[in-house]
C-alpha cells in the first residue's frame, strides 16, 4: 500500500525556520518525482515545489523561492522541506505528495499533512 | 503562469441530481488536467486525470471531459459521499496550478 507521512509542523514565530519531513513506503522512492503542496486555513491549494526522482532538479514556486530548500533521501525513503524566514502567510497544511505516474505531474498519492502556524 | 478559474465556487443540489463543474484555463493545457475530491480534515484524492480519465477505483458516475481551455467535472447521481470540496489542477507546466475549488453542498 502506498504511504506518504509528514511530519514536523508545529507552531513558529514570524522570521524563524522549520524543517518539514515526508516518510515513503510501498513503492520504489528513488523512481518518482515528489512535490509539495499546501493549503492556508479554509483555502484552496497551492503547489509549492518538486523535486526530480534523483535530486537533480528542483522548482520552486515564487512565494516560496529563496526562502524554502526541497532535498531527498533515496537511501531512507524520505523528503524534506526546509522553510527559512517564514511569513505568516506561510501558514498552512503541507502535503508531500507523489507524481501518480513516472512522468505526469498530477498527484497520486497524497500524504495526510502537516499543519504550520506562522505566528506574527 | 497559468490561471485555472473554476465555477461554481458553491453548489447546492440534492442526492440523485447530476451536477457540473466547470475549470477554465488561462491558455491551452491541452488534456493535461486532473480532478480531485477532498473532504474536510482530509487530503485531496485524484479522481480523473488527462482530462477524461477515471482513476483506478473511482465510481463511474464521475466523469470529465474537455480540452484545450475548457474542461468539466460530471457526477451522474450525486451520492451522500459526494458532499466535498473538488479543485482542478493543470500539469501542462510549472508552475503546477490549481482551481479554487468548487465546494458540493447538500440542497
Amino acid at each position: 500500500q502506498l504511504h506518504l507521512v509528514e511530519s514536523g509542523g508545529g507552531v513558529v514565530q514570524s522570521g524563524k525556520s522549520l524543517r518539514l519531513s515526508c516518510a515513503a513506503s510501498g513503492f520504489t522512492f528513488s523512481d518518482y518525482t515528489i512535490h509539495w503542496v499546501r493549503q492556508a486555513p479554509g483555502k484552496g491549494l497551492e503547489w509549492v515545489a518538486v523535486i526530480s526522482f534523483d535530486g537533480n532538479n528542483k522548482l520552486y514556486a515564487d512565494s516560496v523561492k529563496g526562502r524554502f530548500t526541497i532535498s531527498r533521501d533515496n537511501s531512507k525513503n524520505t523528503l524534506s522541506l526546509q522553510m527559512n524566514s517564514l511569513r505568516p502567510e506561510d501558514t498552512a497544511a503541507y502535503y508531500c505528495a507523489r507524481t501518480a505516474t513516472l512522468h505526469q505531474n498530477y498527484f497520486d498519492p497524497w500524504g495526510h499533512g502537516t499543519l504550520v502556524t506562522v505566528s506574527s | 503562469d497559468i490561471q485555472m478559474t473554476q465555477s461554481p465556487s458553491t453548489l447546492s443540489a440534492s442526492v440523485g441530481d447530476r451536477v457540473t463543474i466547470t475549470c477554465r484555463a488561462s491558455q491551452s493545457i491541452s488534456s493535461w488536467l486532473a480532478w480531485y475530491q477532498q473532504k474536510p480534515g482530509k487530503a485531496p484524492k485524484l479522481l480523473i486525470y488527462k482530462a477524461s480519465s477515471l482513476e483506478s477505483g473511482v465510481p463511474s458516475r464521475f466523469s470529465g471531459s474537455g480540452s484545450g481551455t475548457e474542461f468539466t467535472l460530471s457526477i451522474s447521481s450525486l451520492q451522500p459521499d459526494d458532499f466535498a470540496t473538488y479543485y482542478c489542477q493543470q500539469y501542462n507546466s510549472y508552475p503546477l496550478t490549481f482551481g479554487g475549488g468548487t465546494k458540493v453542498e447538500i440542497k
